[in-house]
């Protein structure tokens, strides 16, 4: 099973500020990651699918990068409603699809 | 717009069974592949089942192989979660999601809590 770990668990910014993710896996996933936004009360949302494309309809201030086994979610200027918290999941080696720990984006 | 509508969670008692469904609309249901997702506060989430788009493949993961199972009538657009002998760690909020591309997963619902307690 691969294992995913994400850091920092929490990231504490203001607005307006950059924000840089971090997902590694324990093996390569070549780039069969995900990134998923969740707050509080909702199911996750899809960001970024096979490591740097984004979904219909996010925003451009979110990008992806890396592949194998290091992985970037860049938030590139925070806005409000973009304090959540982040997971990566792969799907390189299944089943199981994996998930990180999360990463919590707060307002500092 | 696809739109995903968890129902059928609620209190069980340990060792009893619960059916989840997961009611689509908004797609060709029957194009889909889906998957059952949990996530809960100590364990975040954890990927348990996934189902082909013509039902041919199943695939659970390790902690509820045997226990539960994934199915879907696309004469209904809904998908099913059988959960049986269930057990004090299955209490998490469920959520069911379409599959964009083998493993990406696209979630429109709200989830439903399972809580299992005596």
């Amino acid at each position: 099973e691969i294992v995913l770990t994400q850091s920092p668990a929490t990231l504490s910014l203001s607005p307006g500020e950059r924000a840089i993710l971090s997902c590694r896996a324990s093996q390569s996933v070549r780039n069969d990651l995900a990134w998923y936004q969740q707050k509080p009360g909702q199911a996750p949302r899809l960001l970024i699918y096979d490591a740097s494309n984004r979904a219909t309809g996010i925003p451009a201030r979110f990008s992806g990068s890396g592949s194998g086994t290091d992985f970037t979610l860049t938030i590139s200027s925070l806005e409000p409603e973009d304090f959540a918290v982040y997971y990566c999941q792969q799907r390189s080696n299944w089943p199981p699809f994996t998930f990180g720990g999360g990463t919590k984006v707060e307002i500092k | 717009q696809l739109q995903l509508v968890e129902s059928g969670g609620g209190v069980v008692q340990p060792g009893r069974s619960l059916r989840l469904s997961c009611a689509a609309s908004g797609i060709t249901f029957r194009a889909s592949g889906f998957h059952w997702v949990r996530q809960t506060p100590g364990k975040g989430l954890e990927w348990l089942a996934f189902i082909w788009y013509d039902g041919s493949k199943r695939y659970y993961a390790d902690s509820v192989k045997g226990r539960f199972t994934i199915s879907r009538d696309d004469s209904r657009n809904t998908l099913y979660l059988q959960m049986d002998s269930l057990g004090d760690e299955d209490t998490a909020i469920y959520y069911c999601a379409r599959d964009l591309q083998v493993g990406t997963l696209d979630y429109r619902g709200q989830g439903t809590l399972v809580t299992v307690s005596s």
